[in-house]
């Protein structure tokens, strides 16, 4: 069975750092991308980051480019997502998800909040 | 940026209706649509990729179509275990997310 578990989140002032965790289960970790994705209270879903197989090739949108930074680990089937000079528009529950090879995320962890306020 | 409209952003139906959701994209999108379905404290769960394959393990009554920048999610017999929101999401250019239909029983 397919598992995501999210880590990591929690309350934190603007300007501060934040560090997400997920670990994979019942998959073959190192064979698929791998994303983060985030969703405001009671908003829509947002594409926060990208990460191919090996780790070499990483991808953000304009919102994030620059301050978050995702990576993983193949040896401990974990994905991760530093985001650094959080804003209070960062404020959402982040997803991490895994790619069915299709550009479709066919797996999603449970999500984990993230609050920035001071 | 590719912009994702959906409509109508809430839907009431009654149980065995046939429930059609529609998503506009602002450009040529050539079929790179997903749809997802989420249930209230939820994740998202994959319902169609590719604007018209079923994810595994999703029952028949969820069907997809379309072309161009114009998309539908159809359930041919609401149940109320349907009672969710629903994403489309383009992969044309990058990845974006329509704002969502809330599909409520009337």
């Amino acid at each position: 069975e397919v598992q995501l578990v999210e880590t990591g989140g929690g309350l934190v002032q603007p300007g501060r750092s934040l560090k997400l965790s997920c670990v994979a289960s019942g998959f073959t970790f190192s064979s698929y991308w791998m994303y983060w994705i985030r969703q405001a209270p009671g908003k829509g879903l947002e594409w926060v980051s990208s990460i191919n197989t090996d780790g070499g090739s990483t991808y953000y949108p304009d919102s994030v480019k620059g301050r978050f930074t995702i990576s993983r680990d193949n040896a401990e089937n974990t994905v991760y997502l530093q985001m650094n000079s959080l804003r209070s528009e960062d404020t959402a529950t982040y997803y991490c998800a895994k790619d069915n090879n299709n550009y479709d995320f066919d797996y999603w962890g449970q999500g984990v909040m993230v609050t920035v306020s001071s | 940026d590719i912009q994702m409209t959906q409509s109508p952003s809430l839907l009431s139906a009654s149980v065995g209706d046939r429930v059609t959701l529609s998503c506009k994209a602002s450009q040529n999108i050539y079929k790179y649509l997903n749809w997802y379905q989420q249930k209230l404290g939820e994740a998202p769960k994959l319902l169609i990729y590719y604007t018209n394959s079923l994810q595994t393990g999703i029952p028949s009554r969820f069907s997809g179509s379309g072309s161009g920048t114009d998309y539908t999610l159809t359930i041919s017999s609401l149940q109320p275990e349907d009672v969710a929101t629903y994403f489309c999401q383009q992969y044309n250019s990058w990845y974006t997310f329509g704002a969502g239909t809330k599909l409520e029983l009337k």
